[in-house]
């Protein structure tokens, strides 16, 4: 069955903090997302990634950066976190052809 | 540019009655679009999705939804609401071109309430 998974499905941390969100996926998918989900406004997008150390921002790439070192592996970081940047953070999948995205459980991060 | 919309950010319906979601969609190409599903304190599931083959297309737990160009329209409906469809809906949109990657640009999401 196909995986998406999140490194921790809660997180709480203080201003400033550095922040790793890791999410890896098991179906040797080459497009990976980053979403944040607040409440009215939907998913929106953070960064993507189309290969191996290929990065492409989206929507809303402001206080956040990527990396992907392994074809499995998409990493959201927050280099100084700040309150406005709690949220739900959604990662997905896909394949090459534009087909489903294949969504993680989302991690809740609260800054505070 | 795509774009999504979603009338309603809520609606509320008995458990036996016809669930109706709407989205339109604004694209410069032809659209790829789908219906995902979030249950509290999870990740969004598929519904169902249109790529460009038959226009009434149907999904899990009894969805179905319609492409409709004329209206630019791919309404969610299902005939009747079960307490178990009490969950958030979004509708996404992508393009089959050489640069979407498959991104998907959602709308902002209706919460369905079902009533006993």
């Amino acid at each position: 069955d196909v995986k998406v998974t999140q490194s921790s499905r809660y997180l709480v941390k203080r201003t400033g903090e550095k922040v790793f969100l890791e999410c890896v996926q098991d179906m040797d998918h080459e497009n990976m997302f980053w979403y944040r989900q607040d409440p009215g406004l939907g998913l929106r997008l953070i960064y993507f990634s189309y290969d191996v150390k290929m990065k492409e921002k989206g929507d809303i790439p402001e206080g956040y950066s990527v990396s992907r070192e392994k074809k499995e592996r998409f990493s959201l970081i927050l280099e100084s976190a700040s309150t406005n940047q709690t949220s739900m953070y959604l990662c997905a999948s896909s394949g090459t052809v534009p087909t489903r995205q294949y969504f993680g459980p989302g991690t809740r991060l609260t800054v505070t | 540019a795509q774009s999504v919309t979603q009338l309603g950010s809520h609606v509320s319906v008995s458990e036996g009655a016809l669930v109706l979601l709407r989205c339109n969609y604004s694209s410069s190409v032809p659209p790829y679009l789908f219906w995902y599903v979030q249950y509290p304190n999870q990740g969004l599931q598929l519904l169902l999705k249109y790529t460009s083959a038959a226009t009434l297309v149907k999904g899990i737990n009894g969805f179905e939804a319609e492409f409709k160009k004329s209206e630019t329209s791919f309404h969610l409906t299902k005939p009747s609401a079960h307490m178990s469809d009490a969950a958030e809906y979004f509708c996404a949109v992508t393009y089959a071109g050489g640069t979407s990657y498959g991104k998907l640009t959602f709308g902002q999401g209706t919460i369905l309430t079902v009533h006993p």
